[in-house]
Formats: C-alpha cells, sequence, structure tokens
C-alpha cells in the first residue's frame, strides 16, 4: 500500500541552527511533492512544490530538495527562528484529471527554542 | 486570514441534528476540496469537486453529504452523525489539475455529543 512517512513527530532546535525535516514514501510515483505549515487551530498553509525533475528548489530561508531514487525529500529551514515553530507536513499528489488527490504524510511538529 | 472562509468556525451538534458547513472562496478556483482531520493527525481527503461536478469521493459514508452550489461555494451537510465524526474539518481550493497548491481556510471544529 503507499505510505507517506516523515521522520518525527517532533523535533526540538536551537534558535539560528537549521531544521532538516525528512519525508519518505514507498509505492508511489509522485510528479511533485508540496510542504505545508499548519499552525495549532488554522488550516495548512502551502510552502513549496517541487517537481520530481526538479533536484531542489528555494524560498527565502526554505530549502526542498527531492530524490525520486530514494524516494525522499528534505525540508531545511536555515537561520531558524522560533517563529518557525509549527507542524510541517509534506503531500504527494496523484496524476488525476478530477483534481489533485494530495495524501499528507504524518507531519513534524517543529519547537524553535530561543 | 485566509482567502477560503469557512462558516462556523464551531459546531456542537447531537447524533440526531442535521447542519451544514459552508465554504467560500473568491479566488476563481474550480476545483474545490473537503478534508477531515482528527487530533494530531493529518488531513484526510472525503471530497473533491472540479468545475462544479463531485469528481473524487473518498468512500465518504453517506452521513456527510458534499453540495457545490456554484463555482464559489462549497457546502458539507452532516445528518446523523457520530461522537467519532468530532474532527476540524478543512475546505481548501486550487485550480483545477495538476502542480496546483492546496488554499485551506482554518476549518469548522465539529463536536459531535
Amino acid at each position: 500500500s503507499q505510505k507517506i512517512e516523515q521522520n518525527s513527530e517532533a523535533l526540538n532546535i536551537q534558535e539560528g541552527k537549521t531544521a532538516t525535516l525528512t519525508c519518505n514514501y514507498t509505492n508511489y510515483s509522485p510528479a511533485y511533492l508540496q510542504w505545508y505549515r499548519q499552525d495549532p487551530g488554522r488550516g495548512p498553509v502551502f510552502l513549496l512544490l517541487i517537481r520530481e525533475n526538479e533536484k531542489e528548489k528555494r524560498k527565502e530561508r526554505l530549502k526542498v530538495t527531492f530524490d525520486t531514487t530514494l524516494k525522499q525529500s528534505l525540508f531545511h529551514i536555515t537561520a531558524s527562528q522560533p517563529a518557525d515553530s509549527a507542524t510541517y507536513l509534506c503531500a504527494l499528489d496523484i496524476i488525476n484529471n478530477a483534481g489533485n488527490m494530495l495524501t499528507f504524510g504524518g507531519g513534524t511538529r517543529l519547537m524553535v527554542k530561543p | 486570514d485566509t482567502e477560503v472562509t469557512q462558516t462556523p468556525k464551531h459546531l456542537v451538534m447531537g447524533m440526531t441534528n442535521k447542519k451544514s458547513l459552508k465554504c467560500e472562496q473568491h479566488m476563481g478556483h474550480r476545483a474545490m476540496y473537503w478534508y477531515k482531520q482528527k487530533a494530531k493527525k493529518p488531513p484526510e481527503l472525503m471530497f473533491v469537486y472540479s468545475y462544479e461536478k463531485l469528481s473524487i469521493n473518498e468512500s465518504v459514508p453517506s452521513r456527510f453529504s458534499p453540495e457545490c452550489p456554484n463555482s464559489s461555494l462549497l457546502n458539507l451537510h452532516l445528518h446523523a452523525l457520530q461522537p467519532e465524526d468530532s474532527a476540524l474539518y478543512l475546505c481548501a481550493s486550487s485550480r483545477p489539475g495538476q502542480n496546483s497548491p492546496l488554499h485551506f481556510g482554518n476549518g469548522t471544529r465539529l463536536t459531535v455529543t
């Protein structure tokens, strides 16, 4: 069966360090992968999308890599700040003309301590 | 604030009640979605509407009935729910097709008593 796993439920790091979150998947051949941020009591907010033919994508302090051989994506936040504390979700899509069928990983709760 | 508006923010209902959740977006998106999220779990897809037609139903029980009256509105009608249906119900919208990020509302927190 198809499975998406994020490396840990929770990750604690010190302010200023780089946070690295992992998303592994099995039995998928995704065309692209997305990362979202979710704060308590709010809906997920889209951060980055990376396509299968892209190795790396950057946006300000965020960087995503996508290795289709390893079936893994890494999400990095450099110079982390307490305001980066949130749950981060990776999501994979199955190509479907009817609409996006995003399936989410379990999420990683990131806590950045001052 | 998000560009997808969900009402009500909170809802408490008994198992014999009928209620509706509402979702509205004005971004011109022609795909709209309902997701269900339990505490400390990821969102789970329930329904997808594409161009106002139901295109995906992820084997959701019939006590949940979606409706898309026009391209801006999405409803979820609830009837005879069970306590285990208590969850955060999230609406989202996107451009149809591939490579389109989802824009989520902040959800309706539903409690079934």
